[in-house]
């Protein structure tokens, strides 16, 4: 158990909707990280928050938004979906601000399909 | 991810077997991980290297980092079926960005 915990686990929906999904970093963990894993494109950097505010961002599209909260739970929301949004979507915590600073804790991911 | 490179992209081995992963940056890293993630699972810590021509080693998987640190491989000696997965590395491609760029990854089966 890395200590990182996300909801919903799947979730099926349809194209056109909106889905959030939550995480909850490991006890301590400043920084949030957001990633996105399908098969054809591997695992991709999405976003990262650090103690509440945006911190790096990678190929997250406009369509997708992310946010922290003061307790330092994050969600990822994801509008208008198609259907190659399907994906397993990860979230990673750590102490620090990157990867340098310590490894990053995954969380079990959020299987998404939309239909 | 084209700044991390990484092979074979899969690789099938007989249980006992030793076997070499391969992650190739164009860029000098300035920090390079290695995970293990199970099919559909979170991804696991194994190693992390930070120095030209550092080693480690866990049980019996070795990670080094050449000199020029822009090469990393993952040995695996006597491989077993629980080594079975996928293997990533991971590197953060920046100075102060907190941008974390991995590979596509290795799939490795082990067969008994």
């Amino acid at each position: 158990d890395s200590g990182v915990t996300q909801t919903p686990k799947h979730l099926i929906t349809a194209t056109g909707q909106r889905v959030t999904l939550r995480c909850s970093p490991r006890s301590g963990d400043l920084s949030v990280y957001w990633y996105q894993q399908s098969l054809d494109q591997g695992l991709q950097f999405l976003i990262q928050y650090y103690n509440g505010e945006e911190r790096a961002k990678g190929n997250i599209l406009e369509r997708f938004s992310a946010q922290q909260f003061p307790d330092l739970h994050s969600e990822l929301n994801l509008s208008s979906l198609e259907l190659g949004d399907s994906a397993l979507y990860f979230c990673a915590s750590s102490r620090g601000t990157g990867l340098l600073t310590g490894e990053l804790f995954f969380g079990e991911g959020s299987r998404l399909t939309v239909l | 991810s084209q700044e991390l490179e990484q092979s074979p992209q899969s690789l099938i081995v007989q249980e006992g077997k030793n076997l070499t992963i391969n992650c190739t940056s164009s860029k000098t890293l300035y920090g390079l991980y290695w995970y293990k993630q199970k099919y559909g699972e979170g991804l696991i810590f194994l190693m992390m290297l930070q120095k030209g021509g550092e080693e480690k080693s866990h049980e019996k998987i070795t990670a080094k980092l050449d000199e020029k640190k822009q090469q990393s491989s993952l040995h695996i000696t006597a491989s077993q079926p629980s080594h079975a997965g996928i293997y990533l590395c991971g590197a953060d491609m920046g100075t102060n960005a907190g941008k974390s760029t991995f590979g596509d990854g290795t799939t490795l089966t082990v067969k008994p």
